[in-house]
């Protein structure tokens, strides 16, 4: 079984310009989350899908980051303009509908400039 | 609101001896799921273990056991016979209700824990 698939792995980028990461849970899972991990903390959940609709996004900095899921698969996270403070691991993960665990991705390492 | 406490930043253990991560976690829900998970220097997120607070029994996955102290709010993780390949961030998270789509999951701010030779 495939994991939970992410991309690009590491993107270094400029302040004030824009970013996307794209996420491809495991097939069949109807939740999907996205994480901001600052080094040296646990991961904060930003927004939280089930299926192509959002559960809870009430961490997600809505100023500068959007995030969609179309067709209830695939996911892309934005982040524009980006500020120093965005540099992170963005992990992205899913669960079944029953089950006791979620599965992460590798996540995104995002280096702001 | 949901909280999760691991109260030790780093931790040291000799190879081979067992060694306790702590985890406290607040909630007012009755319905709940602790996990625990490692993260390597590399950085994927593993999951090593699970509790669920109904469970008449603390869990154990191979070397991992959760302590579950429900009345406490504890759910420490127990690795036995350390070794190197364990040295990493150690991660407690909970999740609220019976396990559907829509509980959030939220994690500590974790613990480092070094295995020395």
């Amino acid at each position: 079984e495939a994991g939970v698939a992410q991309s690009p792995r590491y993107k270094i980028i400029e302040k004030r310009q824009s970013v996307a990461f794209w996420c491809n849970p495991i097939s069949g899972h109807a939740t999907l989350y996205w994480y901001q991990q600052i080094l040296g903390q646990g991961p904060k959940l930003l927004i939280q899908f089930q299926n192509n609709g959002v559960v809870d996004d009430s961490q997600l900095p809505k100023d500068r980051f959007s995030a969609e899921r179309l067709k209830g698969v695939d996911s892309t996270l934005k982040i524009q303009p980006a500020k120093l403070e965005d540099s992170a691991v963005y992990l992205c993960a899913s669960s079944p509908e029953w089950g006791n665990t979620i599965y992460f991705g590798e996540g995104s390492w995002l280096t702001v400039v | 609101a949901q909280k999760i406490t691991q109260t030790q930043p780093g931790m040291f253990v000799q190879e081979k001896e067992a060694v306790t991560l702590d985890c406290t976690y607040d909630t007012s829900d009755p319905s709940y799921g602790l996990f625990w998970y490692k993260q390597p220097s590399s950085g994927e997120m593993i999951f090593l273990i699970y509790q669920g607070s109904y469970d008449q029994q603390n869990a154990t996955e191979g070397r991992y056991s959760l302590n579950f102290q429900k009345a406490r709010k504890s759910a420490n993780l127990v690795i036995s016979a350390s070794q190197l390949g364990d040295s990493a961030m150690y991660f407690c998270a909970m999740r609220e209700g019976q396990w559907t789509s829509y509980d959030k999951v939220i994690f500590g701010p974790g613990t480092s824990l070094s295995v020395i030779p």
